[in-house]
């Protein structure tokens, strides 16, 4: 079974649309991540979501929110899109300071493509 | 700029070489982690440093750290085809929210 998973896998839409991405874990975790992914790999953490408090990357715009319905939950909705939206968006979940260690677990991602 | 920053930026080797990549960061750390991400998957964690530690090994992954350099590297002996990825590192700040801060990778082709 997948640890994390991420759905759509593949995402194409039209600019102004709104859309989400959802993804949900099995491994008990209690914290969840959004990351964006550019065209040229780099990596970019976005949210940060636990059952108690959700940490917000300040230089992500307020188009994005992430809502989470429970602990193994953690979806992100994206308003109005733009094309500089398009990314692969990865969710990663980890069981915050396990033994000191903050390792975490992500999912195929899901590549985003605003036309 | 980046926290992380992996160096370099693309690397080819026959197989059976060693492949190294180096990480450089800007601030303390709580520990650093190297990730791998194969074409279109997820990234996978490789393993993890403690600020205390200098060296690490698992299997042919050979992991050091140099906090006064602010600096780490990732070794990978006797490389196979199947190494071919992007390799991430990570540094863990201990910050609010757990986040980890990730280099822009380093692209590895190991040729058969």
């Amino acid at each position: 079974d997948t640890a994390v998973s991420q759905t759509p896998k593949y995402l194409v839409t039209q600019m102004g649309n709104d859309k989400s991405i959802k993804c949900e874990q099995n491994l008990g975790h209690d914290t969840m991540y959004w990351y964006k992914q550019d065209s040229k790999k780099f990596l970019k953490i976005m949210f940060s979501y636990n059952n108690k408090e959700l940490i917000i990357n300040e230089t992500v715009p307020n188009r994005f929110s992430p809502k989470s319905p429970d602990k193994a939950h953690l979806n992100l909705h994206i308003n109005s899109l733009e094309l500089g939206d398009s990314a692969v968006y990865f969710c990663a979940s980890s069981q915050v300071r396990l033994a000191g260690q903050n390792i975490q677990y992500f999912g195929a991602g899901t590549r985003l493509s605003v036309l | 700029s980046q926290q992380g920053e992996e160096d370099p930026q693309a690397l080819s080797i026959q197989e059976g070489e060693n492949a190294t990549m180096n990480c450089s960061y800007k601030t303390s750390i709580n520990n650093l982690q190297w990730y791998r991400q194969n074409s279109g998957r997820g990234l996978v964690h490789l393993i993890l440093i403690r600020s205390n530690e200098r060296e690490k090994h698992s299997g042919r992954l050979r992991v050091t750290l140099d906090t006064s350099k602010k600096s780490s590297s990732l070794l990978i002996t006797a490389s196979r085809a199947a190494d071919t990825a992007s390799y991430f590192c990570a540094t863990d700040l201990n910050n609010a929210g757990n986040m980890l801060t990730f280099g822009g990778g380093t692209r590895l082709m190991v040729k058969p």
